[in-house]
């Protein structure tokens, strides 16, 4: 079975640009969670889709944004960068019900110049 | 919503001893409790997880221990090699499945 996919893995932008990051779960995993990674923050909770519906909602701005299509690919926005939005950005999947295991992609490195 | 701790930040031991990190949290209602280790350049991988029904879990030279009064639970590896050097995270889900994660923790195994 293959895993969680990110694309693409390396980004880098600059300030005032949009940014958008997608994720391809596993296959049969419904539920898409997104995370924001950084070295004094660690692991941050953005939100979480299932069945293209946001189910749970982190505390960002506005400017990030996601969505999720009927084949439970997900895709991530952000807009106006920010010198602060550069770092790992992870998405995680599972099969979307209370205690389910999540599996992890490897991650889309963003930096903003 | 729920609050994990996490300890120690960074830890460093030499190979073949054993490695302990602790977590507490906040919400009593938690009741599954995984850890993930995070190599460098990649995502972060499921090692070992444990449901509130029980105490302890063991898989080979990894155990996790699960103290429900006082809301904490600890990750135990023993006899360290060189490969289990990490950042490894503890995490724990609100009653709507959302999960939040310790801060990690860097281990370092000296040869």
């Amino acid at each position: 079975k293959a895993g969680v996919t990110q694309t693409p893995r390396y980004l880098i932008k600059t300030r005032g640009q949009q940014v958008t990051l997608s994720c391809s779960p596993i296959s049969g995993h419904r539920s898409v969670s997104w995370y924001q990674q950084t070295p004094g923050q660690g692991l941050q909770f953005l939100f979480e889709y299932f069945s293209e519906t946001q189910r749970n909602k982190g505390n960002f701005p506005g400017r990030f944004s996601g969505r999720q299509f009927s084949n439970s690919r997900s895709e991530m926005n952000v807009s106006t960068l920010e010198l602060g939005d550069s770092a790992l950005y992870l998405c995680a999947s599972s099969l979307g019900e209370a205690k389910n295991i999540q599996y992890f992609g490897a991650g889309t490195r963003l930096s903003v110049l | 919503g729920e609050n994990v701790e996490q300890h120690p930040s960074t830890l460093s031991v030499q190979e073949g001893d054993s490695a302990v990190i602790k977590c507490t949290y906040s919400d009593s209602a938690s009741n599954y409790f995984p850890w993930y280790k995070q190599e460098l350049g990649k995502g972060p991988q499921l090692i070992i997880d444990i449901r509130s029904n029980v105490g302890e879990k063991k898989d080979q030279r990894i155990a996790v221990t699960l103290n429900k009064t006082a809301k904490h639970f600890s990750l135990h590896i023993t006899e360290t090699q060189p490969e289990d050097s990490a950042v490894y995270f503890c995490a724990a889900p609100d009653t709507g499945n959302q999960f939040y994660f310790g801060t990690g923790t860097s281990l370092t195994v000296i040869p």
